[in-house]
């Protein structure tokens, strides 16, 4: 099985500042089946990013995927308000299915 | 437009069985997949297994497998989680999404399952 780990846990930036979020995978993960996901407090997850860089309909140009093998980010420009939230990022491979990472929390400072 | 509507939370005790469902419309049931996912409270997002309505194909990941059954029925394009035998441990929100080509694009409101004794 795939493992995700996401860094750092907790991320702690001012609304305006640029937020780089990891993903590090324990085997090479095909960059088509690599996504991220934003969950607000008491809310279902949003899907923000897919095949790596593509960003999901309705997605701000703020958000945007990288990376490819076993190293993904998720970079946000800009911060607004409304992004202090916690992000995962979630593969696919053909031998287990799905796997998330653990997550990281965005906060506000 | 999409949506997924999940059944209403429910409370339960250690042993009872429990099927919760999760209602789609506005996109062909058969041509998408529906996944279930585990969010414990105060933790991370848990993938259970997944299921193509077209022709029932179900796979389950390796933690979840024979603990949960997934099944869907085309005619109300409706997917269902059930139980035979709730541990306090399945104390948890259940999440359902559509899948299409790797990613969970829509998902459902979410809903409470709490077992205890």
């Amino acid at each position: 099985e795939i493992v995700l780990t996401q860094s750092p846990g907790t991320l702690s930036l001012s609304p305006g500042e640029r937020a780089t979020l990891s993903c590090r995978a324990s085997q090479t993960v095909s960059t088509d089946f690599l996504a991220w996901y934003q969950q607000n407090a008491g809310q279902a997850p949003r899907l923000l990013i897919y095949g790596g860089s593509n960003r999901a309909t309705g997605i701000p140009d703020r958000f945007s995927g990288s990376g490819s093998g076993t190293d993904f980010t998720l970079t946000i420009s800009r911060l607004e308000p409304e992004d202090f939230a916690v992000y995962y990022c979630q593969q696919y491979d053909n031998s287990s299915g799905f796997t998330f990472g653990q997550g990281t929390k965005l906060e506000i400072k | 437009e999409v949506r997924l509507v999940q059944s209403g939370a429910e409370v339960k005790k250690p042993g009872e069985s429990l099927k919760i469902s999760c209602k789609a419309s506005g996109y062909k049931f058969t041509s998408y997949w529906i996944t279930w996912v585990r969010q414990m409270p105060g933790k991370g997002l848990e993938w259970m297994g997944i299921i193509y309505p077209g022709d029932s194909e179900t796979r389950y990941s390796p933690f979840f497998q024979g603990h949960i059954t997934i099944s869907a029925d085309k005619s109300i394009t409706t997917a269902y989680l059930q139980w035979s035998s709730l541990k306090t441990s399945d104390t948890a929100m259940y999440y359902c999404a559509r899948g299409d080509r790797f990613r969970f694009d829509y998902w459902g409101q979410g809903m409470l399952v709490a077992v205890s004794s």
